[in-house]
């Protein structure tokens, strides 16, 4: 079975500055896809990044992007720039088999 | 894209009444979920259906639960009797299987958020 762990239920960030959220994850399978979600206080489940396990380069939209370090499971989120509007919580996700999602990290962004 | 349509967006009901939600995937989507979020336990997949079958509802808490797909364009999460402890915030989300080149990306309806009182 796969599982994903988010070992930071709550972070916080200056306005402007960068903030890197941490994701582990365990799966036997050899093709799967890294998923960052975003739920801002409207509930909304939006897509923010996603990552394909056999490609090494690390995947970029815009001011997020994120850290794949395959060999060690991990999968971090970087958000460049911080703002008001990044405020929510962040799920972490794999896909293989099945989807999995980590257990979440809330962002506070302070003014 | 009108992306994946959930109703209603906000169910208030009375404890032991049957309970209806009703979610519409993207178009040419072929695989379909069901969660359901609380503080407590998070997002929790409840089942899956692909090509209109269901395929895991192991994540179903009790026989109270039941959800069909009777077509491609439509799927019901059906509660009866529900209990106050139902209270919950259901997703529904759609995505293409076999990957398309996105990875199955799942994507999410606003939810329904229910209160049974």
């Amino acid at each position: 079975a796969q599982t994903v762990t988010q070992s930071q239920p709550e972070m916080s960030v200056q306005e402007a500055e960068t903030v890197t959220l941490s994701c582990t994850y365990d799966t036997s399978e050899s093709d799967y896809y890294l998923f960052w979600y975003k739920q801002p206080p409207s509930r909304q489940m939006i897509l923010v990044i996603r990552q394909e396990a056999y490609k090494q380069q690390n995947a970029t939209e815009n001011r997020f992007s994120v850290n794949f370090q395959k060999a060690a499971k991990s999968f971090s989120l970087k958000i460049s720039d911080s703002q008001l509007g990044d405020a929510a919580m962040y799920f972490c996700a794999s896909s293989g088999n099945q989807f999995y999602f980590g257990t979440g990290t809330s962002l506070t962004v302070i003014p | 894209d009108a992306g994946v349509i959930q109703s209603p967006r906000h169910e208030v009901t009375e404890m032991g009444q049957e309970v209806t939600l009703r979610c519409k995937p993207i178009s040419g989507h072929n695989s379909l979920f069901w969660y359901r979020q609380t503080m407590m336990r998070g997002l929790e997949l409840l089942i899956y259906f692909n090509n209109n079958v269901p395929i895991d509802d192991s994540g179903m808490p009790e026989d109270r639960f039941s959800a069909k797909m009777p077509n491609a364009s439509f799927s019901t999460l059906k509660i009866q009797p529900s209990e106050p402890r139902d209270s919950a915030v259901y997703f529904c989300a759609s995505s293409l299987f076999p990957a398309s080149g996105e990875g199955d990306t799942q994507y999410f309806g606003p939810g329904t958020r229910l209160t049974v009182l």
